[in-house]
């Protein structure tokens, strides 16, 4: 069975700081897709940035980015000068696999 | 345009009572999904329907039952509600293609469902 791993249930930073959230997975695919999916206190789950396998170059989208690392089956999230409307669950899918979230709290 | 809209946004039911959630999307997409989201637990996929026509079984589909009405409309039937059931239900869409999955999951807003 294809696992996503999220292994920080909580985080919080300051604001305007930098914070990277985790996350790992397990296939035997070569080619798929990642994504991060934010989830703020609305509940309305929302695309936050995504990863096609077969691209070596990392995706950001302004101030997130993600650090693929396709050997280590390695995925995670750098989000840059956090700001208050951060705060939320964000999760890790690989494919239709979700992770278990990490909540995300930026402190004012 | 309105995404993925689905109803109801909450409902209380007994134990053994039976429920249908529905789920309509406006984007034409050819893939549907329905999730189940728990504390500690992530999102699990209950049923997918990859196409019209097509109804797959994901993660967690016991206790469910799932009917894709047509290209827009997607629905989850509990027949006998369990306390073990008591979840929060997304209902999501995808472009689809030539796999299950090709793009971006677009979600609904959630339904809350207790059962007592």
């Amino acid at each position: 069975a294809q696992t996503v791993t999220q292994s920080q249930p909580e985080m919080s930073v300051q604001e305007a700081e930098t914070v990277t959230l985790s996350c790992t997975y397990d296939t035997s695919e070569s080619n798929y897709y990642l994504f991060w999916y934010k989830q703020p206190p609305s509940r309305q789950m929302i695309l936050v940035i995504r990863q096609e396998a077969y691209k070596q170059q990392n995706a950001t989208e302004n101030r997130f980015s993600v650090n693929f690392q396709k050997a280590a089956k390695s995925f995670s999230l750098k989000i840059s000068d956090s700001q208050l409307g951060d705060t939320a669950m964000y999760f890790c899918a690989w494919e239709l696999t979700f992770g278990t979230g990490t909540r995300l709290t930026i402190i004012p | 345009n309105a995404g993925v809209t689905q109803t109801p946004k909450f409902q209380v039911l007994k134990t053994g009572q039976s429920m249908t959630l529905q789920c309509a999307q406006d984007m034409n997409h050819n893939s549907m999904y329905w999730y189940r989201q728990d504390p500690g637990m992530g999102l699990r996929l209950i049923y997918y329907s990859a196409s019209e026509g097509t109804t797959d079984k994901g993660e967690v589909p016991n206790g469910y039952n799932v009917s894709r009405l047509n290209k827009r409309e997607f629905s989850l039937r509990l027949e006998s509600a369990a306390p073990s059931q008591t979840s929060v239900y997304f209902c999501a869409s995808s472009e689809g293609g030539q796999g299950v999955l090709a793009g971006e999951l677009f979600f609904g807003e959630g339904s809350r469902l207790t059962v007592l």
